[in-house]
């Protein structure tokens, strides 16, 4: 069972790039969402989705976007790469209680 | 709005010793509670959840956490820890069902078990 892939898992960005990190589940899942990671500060909601079309903010949207076109793919976008947005990013996946994540991308701005 | 709190963003036990990770809640309405353990360069995987049924909660490799209202209160325990048990630990809480994935989460507990 593949659950949710990220790809890439690794990325090095120059400061004003932009790109796109992948995220893609195969459980029929409504609701997908992303977070990122810092040191000691857990993980923060970037943007979510509770089904295709359906898009919001979380906690720290700025510098991101986001489109759900079908159930089972939310990618996220860094429209111009700042050197604070070096995190971790996880996507993640729901029905109900609980969440499913994938194994991460790690982002670095140079 | 929800928040969670984790006590100690560093703890260190002997192997065999009780593990005890600390967290607690703000909710304005009944919560739902999780722990999630993340191993190093790793995706977070659910060890337990609370979702209003039995307060005492039982989850994977051995965990449990009780859910106390009175004290807003979800700690996560092991009786006897593992070597394998070294990992951060994060709690999260969520409210409503059609909140769907959005969790918010703690800020983590590093577990360190020592031989």
């Amino acid at each position: 069972n593949a659950g949710v892939t990220q790809t890439p898992k690794f990325q090095v960005l120059k400061t004003g790039q932009s790109m796109t990190l992948q995220c893609a589940q195969d459980m029929n899942h409504e609701y997908m969402s992303w977070y990122r990671q810092d040191p000691g500060m857990g993980l923060r909601l970037i943007h979510y989705s509770v089904g295709a079309g359906i898009t919001d903010q979380g906690e720290v949207p700025n510098g991101y976007n986001v489109s759900r076109s079908t159930t089972e793919d939310f990618p996220l976008r860094l429209l111009s790469a700042a050197p604070s947005q070096t995190s971790v990013y996880f996507c993640a996946s729901s029905a109900g209680t609980g969440a499913f994540f994938g194994q991460g991308t790690r982002l670095t701005v140079v | 709005a929800q928040s969670v709190t984790q006590l100690g963003s560093h703890v260190s036990v002997s192997e065999g010793a009780l593990v005890l990770l600390r967290c607690n809640y703000s909710s304005s309405v009944p919560p739902y509670l999780f722990w999630y353990v993340q191993y190093p360069n790793q995706g977070l995987q659910l060890l337990l959840k609370y979702t209003s049924a039995a307060t005492l909660v039982k989850g994977i490799n051995g965990f449990e956490a009780e859910f106390k209202k009175s004290e807003t209160s979800f700690h996560l325990t092991k009786p006897s820890a593992h070597m394998s048990d070294a990992a951060e630990y994060f709690c999260a809480v969520r409210v409503g069902e059609t909140s769907g994935s959005r969790l918010t989460f703690g800020e983590g507990t590093q577990l360190t078990v020592n031989p």
